[in-house]
């Protein structure tokens, strides 16, 4: 079975500075790994995705992930955030079975002050 | 446009009643969840239908109910038994399970008076 850890519950940050937020995972077989956003009362939307190859994953809105194997690890990361990048974040992963679920961490609450 | 609806938006759910929430995707996709969101707690499965006519429960599935009859529609029924219902809840749908992007509603949000 797999599981996916966020280390932070919430994120301060001041505008234009950088940001990473934190998800590690474990699991005894190979998964796939996902970023989404949620912003306030809404729904989620795909950031990005790892399925394979490079371990540098590159989404919307600026944002890239890392996929460390050795690490088991797939932090989220932006150069510069700004105040609309303010939203809960939420990494999950899913074994590669059809049958597999995909499994959600708690969230992270980013808040980008100006 | 392509997407799923949620409705309502806000729910309010009275002691002993059942309470159906509406899910709808016109993306053809297969695979369609039920979430629910709680604070702190990130989202939990409660049911998934893979196909129409079929559906399978999730981590926490006592006190719901879903039926799949058609393949853009897969409503949640949240019953008396559920003693502990106020949360966010969202659908979700994808082309199929496993390592498919799951595409999300905006969410209806239920609360109890």
């Amino acid at each position: 079975a797999q599981s996916v850890t966020q280390l932070d519950s919430q994120v301060p940050v001041f505008e234009e500075a950088p940001v990473e937020l934190r998800c590690n995972y474990s699991s005894s077989v190979s998964v796939y790994l996902f970023w989404y956003v949620q912003y306030p009362n809404q729904g989620l939307q795909l950031l990005l995705k790892y399925l394979s190859g490079s371990t540098l994953v590159k989404g919307i809105n600026g944002f890239e992930a890392e996929f460390n194997k050795s690490q088991t690890s797939f932090h989220l990361r932006k150069p510069s955030v700004h105040i609309s990048d303010t939203a809960e974040y939420f990494c999950a992963v899913s074994g590669a079975r059809n049958t597999d679920k995909l499994i959600f961490g708690t969230g992270t609450r980013l808040q980008v002050f100006p | 446009d392509g997407g799923i609806t949620q409705s309502p938006k806000y729910l309010f759910r009275k002691e002993g009643q059942n309470v159906t929430l509406s899910c709808e995707q016109n993306l053809n996709h297969d695979a369609m969840y039920w979430y629910r969101q709680d604070p702190g707690q990130g989202l939990r499965l409660i049911y998934y239908s893979q196909i129409v006519n079929d559906f399978q429960k999730g981590d926490i599935a006592e006190g719901y109910s879903v039926s799949r009859e058609k393949k853009e529609s897969f409503p949640l029924t949240v019953t008396s038994a559920q003693k502990n219902p106020t949360a966010f809840y969202l659908c979700a749908s994808s082309t199929g399970t496993g390592v498919q992007t799951q595409y999300f509603g905006p969410g209806t949000r239920l609360l109890v008076l």
